[in-house]
């Protein structure tokens, strides 16, 4: 069936390292677009990133990420880690009919 | 101001108890979702609906149920709570795609 997999449930580094948190992705569906959605501490979800487009690279506030329909995987990238990059990374997929489907989530610590 | 709200923010409720969470969206999206964030915060999608159908996570109990009386409104009623319901429910409207999460409603269950 249609799912999302972030191997990693915690990512702790320090301020400055370059981020990578990992998303695959499973769908027979030809069209699908993903999305990372982050949640700061006492907030709800809000839109990152998004893209549909194959091997096109989206970036948004620093982070960037490229769909790869071949590999299945949409990883979530940034060159340089900020303490105010902490917070909760869900990655998404989203087909046709209103369906959708997150991953369990990556926690990301930045710390000094 | 065009956005996804919520009522009420917090809730503490006894066993057994009923209760009813309200949500609205102001942006003329057609589909709305609730989902539950558990306490190791993964998000399960519960319901989602717009006027022409209604999808329901199957492994939703039954006490949970859905309520709306047009597309703007979705709230979320839970006949009778359990302790494991305890959570944070968050109330989403879509363009199809993209989700556009209220502030959540926050229940606890004593």
């Amino acid at each position: 069936g249609d799912s999302v997999t972030q191997t990693e449930g915690l990512v702790t580094l320090t301020e400055g390292l370059p981020v990578m948190l990992n998303c695959t992705y499973q769908t027979i569906y030809s069209n699908p677009f993903l999305f990372w959605y982050v949640q700061h501490l006492n907030e709800s979800p809000r839109l990152l990133l998004k893209s549909f487009t194959d091997n096109k690279r989206t970036e948004h506030q620093g982070f960037h990420a490229t769909l790869h329909k071949s590999s299945s995987s949409f990883h979530l990238q940034k060159s340089s880690a900020q303490l105010s990059d902490s917070a909760l990374y869900y990655c998404a997929l989203s087909l046709s009919n209103n369906r959708i489907f997150f991953g369990d989530g990556t926690q990301l610590v930045v710390k000094p | 101001e065009t956005a996804v709200f919520q009522t009420p923010n917090y809730h503490v409720t006894q066993v057994g108890n009923e209760v009813s969470f309200n949500c609205k969206q102001t942006l003329g999206h057609d589909t709305m979702y609730w989902y539950k964030q558990d306490s190791k915060k993964l998000l399960k999608i519960m319901f989602s609906y717009n006027n022409k159908q209604l999808i329901v996570n199957e492994t939703v109990p039954r006490r949970f149920s859905p309520q709306s009386s047009d597309k703007a409104h979705l709230n979320l009623r839970i006949k009778s709570v359990e302790p494991e319901d305890s959570a944070v429910y968050l109330c989403a409207s879509s363009d199809s795609y993209e989700q556009y999460f209220g502030p959540g409603t926050r229940l606890t269950v004593l």
